[in-house]
């Protein structure tokens, strides 16, 4: 375990369907992200939260509705998806968004296909 | 505005052999700069970073990278590859500029370890 833990690994969903990712870290860091990994394309960043407040919304479709409850929990709520979303997603936290030196911790990602 | 170019989408080598592995870089401003290794249905990991101190820098399982600023390059190496070794090695960089600290990702170099 990384230390961020994430699930499910690995998630089929239908287009009309609405399901939840969630990603969980007991690290004591205050930041926290959403990445999406697609097959020959680079790293997109969706999200980003700091001390539980959006920082971020790198012009994310609004069928991804992220949530942050506290700190250490980070959810990524789905709905009405396109195949075009398959991809991994992964979450990443850090100290702060202002201590970036330190790296992120990722989690192992959750791998969705939506059919 | 800051960028992460990573030369070879794939890279081969025999068990045994040197791995180079490229990353330049685009920044205005002092960089700091990651490499991150990602296995097979895995998160990324933290290789090794560097944040203005020494430019040699020492990570995990033997990697080690040295940070250019007259080449802006930031290449990783390992003297004698394992087996192990084969898994996508990305580069990222992280600008504190204009209260932005966000990293950029490179799109990822394939290792591929051959007996």
């Amino acid at each position: 375990e990384t230390g961020v833990t994430q699930t499910p690994r690995h998630l089929v969903m239908g287009m009309t369907n609405k399901k939840s990712l969630k990603c969980e870290q007991h690290l004591g860091h205050n930041a926290m992200y959403w990445y999406k990994q697609s097959a020959k394309k680079p790293l997109e960043l969706m999200f980003v939260y700091n001390f539980k407040e959006q920082t971020e919304n790198n012009s994310v479709p609004s069928r991804f509705s992220p949530e942050c409850p506290n700190s250490s929990h980070l959810f990524l709520h789905l709905h009405t998806l396109q195949p075009e979303d398959s991809a991994l997603y992964l979450c990443a936290s850090s100290q702060g968004v202002n201590r970036l030196t330190y790296g992120y911790t990722f989690g192992s990602g959750t791998r969705l296909t939506v059919v | 505005a800051q960028s992460v170019t990573q030369l070879g989408s794939h890279v081969s080598v025999s068990e045994g052999a040197l791995v180079l592995l490229r990353c330049n870089y685009s920044s205005s401003v002092p960089p700091y700069l990651f490499w991150y290794v990602q296995y097979p249905n895995q998160g990324l990991q933290l290789l090794l970073k560097y944040t203005s101190a020494a430019t040699l820098v020492k990570g995990i399982n033997g990697f080690e990278a040295e940070f250019k600023k007259s080449e802006t390059s930031f290449h990783l190496t390992k003297p004698s590859a394992h087996m192990s070794d084969a898994a996508e090695y990305f580069c990222a960089v992280i600008t504190a500029s204009g209260g932005s600290y966000i990293p950029t990702f490179g799109r990822g170099t394939s290792l591929i370890v051959h007996p």
